[in-house]
């Protein structure tokens, strides 16, 4: 059961616009969401995070949003770039207070490819 | 500050061999947590240590156990190594473990022949 899950395996996008990375997720008690971006033989690297108590956070080209209604969210990058060709994963976390252990759990990636 | 190192950094092995691997966390550190990354399945988690102690597990089988150190750094061990085992292992490591980000290691890239 894929709690996560990232629909697209691959988006490319001309340098300069916008891309725009779709994550959706089945458990309502996640409460925390991070993007990842991996090139390949490396490990994954941390982009942005958001707090299921907020709908949007930026960072530079980076926004993510968080609609919890539909259980959705997605990373925009503006302007791409080149370098941005990569894997993105985006994960969630659900902290078991009651338990005292939490779990991240990651979508399949989407391969986004920026053309120049 | 050092990142997370993993070694090795390649592995072959053959069918039935078994294998340990090995994770260093950022220095003060408590959490460290194991991924296994094969194509097309992103990365499933293994399990996560805190403290010396096995928080969390993953549904893996028993061939895939771990543990961590008192200097906080951990390994992996997979028993009568399976074709369907070579994948790139990455180690994560956190603060906390709770609703942190995690900083990953480069992985051990697992070939069983």
């Amino acid at each position: 059961d894929q709690q996560v899950k990232q629909n697209s395996p691959s988006l490319s996008v001309q340098e300069g616009r916008i891309s725009i990375l779709n994550c959706d997720y089945t458990n309502s008690m996640f409460d925390y969401f991070l993007w990842y971006k991996k090139y390949p033989a490396e490990g994954p690297t941390f982009l942005i995070s958001i707090s299921s108590i907020k709908d949007k956070n930026e960072d530079g080209r980076f926004t993510v949003f968080l609609n919890k209604s539909a259980k959705h969210l997605s990373l925009h990058i503006v302007p791409s770039q080149p370098g941005d060709s990569a894997v993105y994963f985006c994960a969630a976390s659900v902290d078991r207070t009651t338990s005292g252990t939490y779990k991240y759990i990651f979508g399949t990636g989407t391969r986004l490819k920026v053309l120049a | 500050k050092a990142g997370v190192t993993q070694t090795p950094r390649y592995l072959i092995k053959t069918r039935g061999q078994q294998v340990t691997l090995s994770c260093s966390p950022i220095s003060g550190h408590r959490s460290v947590s194991w991924y296994q990354q094969t194509p097309g399945q992103g990365l499933q988690f293994l399990f996560e240590y805190f403290s010396e102690t096995q928080r969390n597990k993953g549904n893996f089988p028993g061939r895939f156990s771990g543990r961590q150190f008192s200097n906080s750094r951990s390994e992996m061990n997979v028993s009568t190594l399976e074709l369907g085992d070579s994948a790139l292992y990455l180690c994560a490591s956190s603060l906390r473990g709770r609703n942190e980000k995690l900083f990953f290691g480069s992985g051990t890239q697992l070939s069983v022949l």
